[in-house]
């Protein structure tokens, strides 16, 4: 079963916009995990954000956390065609395993 | 360090019939786990093994089952196959167990047909 709901489903932006995906789950978590999936191929690995963490920044990426309200939010800043993919949140609830979202379809058009 | 590798990548079988999907993991990496990935489930856990013991097994029927072996390689199989288990069949390894508080290494997965 789906532990996070990634909103919206699709995001089309030009070049160079900001986008914002967010994340919201529904039982406590040790960690959240964002993913990023071109095409049908496998998964990358973005950042980990823990639960007594509130931010973290990773290069044009910037993640955030709220534990008080159950959800996260990914920014991409700057976009570019190549960020074109799915973007997946996955949480852990205290088990070795992730918890995927069904994902958010990023375009970014040149 | 070479990548996750997953083989075959892509495989058609026919009902009723059984696949074996074969994962090799990072060098070094003793974690491994698998997903699949359908367009109507999204993503979901299978199961992950860890120094050849299953360490976690997801919500899957027990025609789902997998192994891994001494140098960390490994398989699964999926018997009696149904037209629900055509899916991208992904591998994941990881450095040590508990996949949520290692940062997870994707292959490039394994689409299986089924007609």
């Amino acid at each position: 079963s789906q532990q996070g709901e990634e909103d919206p489903q699709a995001l089309s932006i030009q070049e160079g916009e900001n986008a914002t995906m967010n994340c919201s789950y529904k039982t406590s978590i040790n960690n959240l995990q964002w993913y990023r999936q071109n095409s049908g191929r496998g998964l990358v690995h973005l950042i980990l954000i823990r639960s007594n963490e509130r931010e973290k920044h990773s290069g044009r990426l910037r993640v955030t956390l709220d534990t008080s309200k159950k959800s996260s939010s990914l920014l991409i800043t700057a976009s570019r065609a190549a960020d074109t993919a799915s973007y997946f949140c996955a949480t852990n609830s205290g088990y070795s395993t992730l918890t995927f979202g069904k994902g958010t379809m990023l375009l970014v058009s040149p | 360090k070479a990548g996750v590798t997953q083989t075959p990548r892509y495989l058609i079988k026919t009902r009723g019939q059984q696949v074996t999907l074969s994962c090799s993991p990072i060098s070094g990496h003793r974690s491994v786990s698998w997903y699949q990935q359908t367009p109507g489930q999204g993503l979901q856990f299978l199961f992950e093994y860890f120094s050849e013991t299953q360490r976690n097994k997801g919500n899957f029927p027990g025609r789902f089952s997998g192994r891994q072996f001494s140098n960390s390689r490994s398989e699964m199989n999926v018997s009696t196959l149904e037209l629900g288990d055509s899916a991208l069949y992904l591998c994941a390894s990881s450095l040590g167990s508990g996949s949520a508080y290692n940062e997870q290494f994707f292959g490039p997965g394994t689409r299986l047909t089924v007609l």
